[in-house]
């Protein structure tokens, strides 16, 4: 059974750009989450979707924002890319939505780098 | 607010030897998740213990769930220079949002 599918894997950008970052979560999983990861904050959670419905957002300004589809699949925007905005994002996906005994399986990550 | 401080930030030891690495809390998790991460990729599930009191063995790993559900602990008996990696625990809430809290993580270095 496929994992977790983010893409691209790497990408490149200039202060002030806007990026989009895929995820295609596990077959059948409904519930998909965003994190972001850096050095100095580790693991940070950024919001879920599950139906097409965003669940819950964590403290991150209005730049951030997604979206999911009808098939699950979702993506991440970021607009108006700051420095540190740089780093690495992690889509997470699960059966169904919250946390209760619901195990959650990561992607490999897009590394963003700003410039 | 750290939810859920992780502990030690760093270790390196002798292949062989024994370690622990605790996560602890004021709140109580619905369930706990261990991940292990590779540089550069993302976090790999090790296991998720939802129970209080909860003990469970994955080969030389063995992870508890305390009892209120507010922290645990992941030991590793023998340790080998393939378990050098970074060690992450995070926490299901037991209210409404549908988040992991993750720990700090712990950086795990096993000498040959």
């Amino acid at each position: 059974k496929a994992g977790v599918t983010q893409t691209p894997r790497y990408l490149i950008k200039t202060r002030g750009q806007q990026v989009t970052l895929s995820c295609s979560p596990i077959s059948g999983h409904r519930s998909v989450s965003w994190y972001q990861q850096t050095p100095g904050q580790g693991l940070q959670f950024l919001f879920e979707y599950f139906s097409e419905t965003q669940r819950n957002k964590g403290n991150f300004p209005g730049r951030f924002s997604g979206r999911q589809f009808s098939n699950s699949r979702s993506e991440m925007n970021v607009s108006t890319l700051e420095l540190g905005d740089s780093a690495l994002y992690l889509c997470a996906s699960s059966l169904a939505a919250g946390t209760a005994g619901n195990t959650i399986y990561f992607g490999e990550g897009s590394w963003l780098t700003v410039v | 607010t750290q939810l859920l401080e992780q502990s030690p930030q760093f270790l390196s030891i002798q292949e062989g030897e024994n370690l622990t690495v605790y996560c602890n809390s004021s709140s109580v998790f619905s369930s706990l998740q261990w991940y292990r991460q590779e540089p550069g990729e993302g976090p790999v599930l090790l296991v998720t213990v939802v129970t209080g009191g909860e003990v469970k063995k994955l080969k030389r790993l063995t992870f508890q769930f305390g009892d209120a559900r507010k922290d645990s602990s992941l030991h590793i008996t023998a340790a080998q220079p393939g378990d050098t990696g970074l060690y992450l625990c995070a926490g299901g809430l037991m209210d409404s949002s549908y988040k992991l809290i993750f720990g700090s993580g712990t950086r795990l270095l096993v000498r040959p």
